[in-house]
């Protein structure tokens, strides 16, 4: 069974840093690209960042570019998202994402993590 | 940078009945579009991908049409755990993107 569990959320200050965790299991990890979504509470979905399978490639929304990093760790089934110089408006609800292989939709989600930023 | 707008906003039917939604792409992504269904206090769960295949688990009610820039999600009778809000996703390139959401309540 694919499961994806994040960790790491919390309140952080703007300006601080704050990591998010993601533990995969039930598949083999270097195998799929793997993606942070956002929701915005009461909003919609946003797209935040996609790490190849590899870990050599990154791609990341204009919204976070230069201020956050995806990276993975497929020896430990580990995706993470360092959210450096964070703002009000990133507060959300992270979702880790599996993109399905070959696919170009995300078939497998975490029950998602609440960063909050505030003062 | 491509824009989905999803119609209507809300639409509201009774169990038992047809429902139809709609994401339109500001330009063409081709067969690039998947659906999610996401209910109150949950992630959202894969639908459809490429426009038209049911994900692993779907219901048969489910079913996915369009290419270009129109595309629509029908269910073809509503059952209670079907009233949730829905999102229209496609990617180009590395960039992905959603749509605003039609939220599927009962009348």
């Amino acid at each position: 069974e694919v499961r994806l569990v994040e960790s790491g959320g919390g309140l952080v200050q703007p300006g601080g840093s704050l990591r998010l965790s993601c533990l995969a299991s039930g598949f083999t990890l270097n195998t799929y690209a793997m993606t942070w979504v956002r929701q915005t509470p009461g909003k919609g979905l946003e797209w935040v960042a996609t790490i190849s399978g590899t870990g050599a490639d990154a791609y990341y929304a204009d919204a976070v570019k230069g201020r956050f990093t995806i990276s993975r760790d497929n020896s430990k089934n580990t995706l993470d998202l360092q959210m450096n110089s964070p703002r009000v408006e990133d507060t959300a609800i992270y979702y880790c994402a599996r993109l399905g292989y070959g696919s170009r939709s995300f078939d497998y989600w975490g029950q998602g993590t609440l960063a909050a930023v505030s003062s | 940078e491509v824009v989905l707008t999803q119609s209507p906003a809300t639409l509201s039917l009774s169990p038992g009945e047809r429902a139809t939604l709609s994401c339109r792409a500001s330009q063409s992504v081709s067969s690039s579009l998947a659906w999610y269904q996401q209910r109150p206090g949950q992630a959202p769960r894969l639908l459809i991908s490429d426009t038209s295949n049911r994900a692993a688990g779907i219901p048969g009610r489910f079913s996915g049409t369009g290419s270009g820039t129109d595309f629509t999600l029908t269910i073809s009778s509503l059952e209670p755990e079907d009233f949730a809000v829905y999102y229209c996703q496609s990617r180009s390139g590395w960039v992905f993107t959603f749509g605003q959401g039609t939220k599927l309540d009962i009348k």
